[in-house]
């Protein structure tokens, strides 16, 4: 079993919706959980880290259920420039880092 | 510096040459982890550095694939007698601690042909 599973995707939407991704984690003991995001050919870059009591980063709202083990990503009101690969990411207490193999949005116009 | 430095950033080799990789992680960082990550495919851990030590080698694919880090900063990743498979693009991030999280490199793009 993966140590982080999500859905490939590819989420196409349009311009102005509000879509989710899931993520879920295999490791109880995980600490840290992150979204990442990845432009095309690009590296991947910090999007937000993702803490118990849920946080919200203008449009982007992360949520953590530690009892299923599963992070997830709101995206709301999407823009074209939200086209990308997020990937969820996850420590334990070692520092090591575990990454998903990404959910993919195309946001339309 | 103000990132993470990776370079070069692109390099094309014949197969059966050898390849060194290098990454300036941000200063007072002192996690350093290697990935490749091939095209449309996700990201492959390498390697895991804790200031000189790596306690996390399980994610070199061959004895060809080494890494080392030197004064607790600089790293290099060195590929043995490269193969097509080797290609890809070989991303370096650094960490403070791990609850921040890491940044990336912009990565070496590396082509054997």
């Amino acid at each position: 079993r993966k140590e982080v599973e999500q859905d490939p995707g590819p989420f196409n939407v349009p311009e102005g919706a509000t879509v989710a991704f899931n993520c879920t984690y295999s490791n109880s003991a995980s600490q840290s959980f992150f979204w990442y995001r990845q432009d095309c050919r690009k590296e991947p870059k910090l999007l937000m880290s993702v803490y118990s009591s849920g946080n919200e980063d203008g449009r982007f709202t992360a949520q953590l259920n530690r009892a299923s083990q599963y992070i997830s990503l709101l995206i709301r009101d999407s823009k074209l420039s939200d086209s990308a690969t997020y990937l969820c990411v996850v420590n334990d207490n070692f520092n090591k880092f575990y990454f998903g193999s990404g959910t993919k949005l195309n946001v339309k116009p | 510096g103000a990132g993470v430095s990776q370079s070069p950033s692109n390099k094309v080799t014949e197969k059966g040459k050898d390849v060194e990789l290098r990454c300036d992680p941000i200063s007072g960082h002192t996690a350093l982890y290697w990935y490749r990550q091939s095209l449309g495919q996700g990201l492959e851990f390498l390697i895991y550095f804790q200031g000189n030590s790596a306690p996390d080698k399980s994610g070199l694919p061959s004895d060809r694939f080494s890494a080392e880090r030197t004064g607790g900063s600089v790293s290099t990743l060195t590929i043995q007698r490269t193969q097509q498979e080797d290609s890809a693009v070989y991303l370096c991030a650094s960490s403070p601690v791990a609850r921040y999280g890491y940044t990336f490199g912009s990565g070496t793009r590396l082509t054997v042909v």
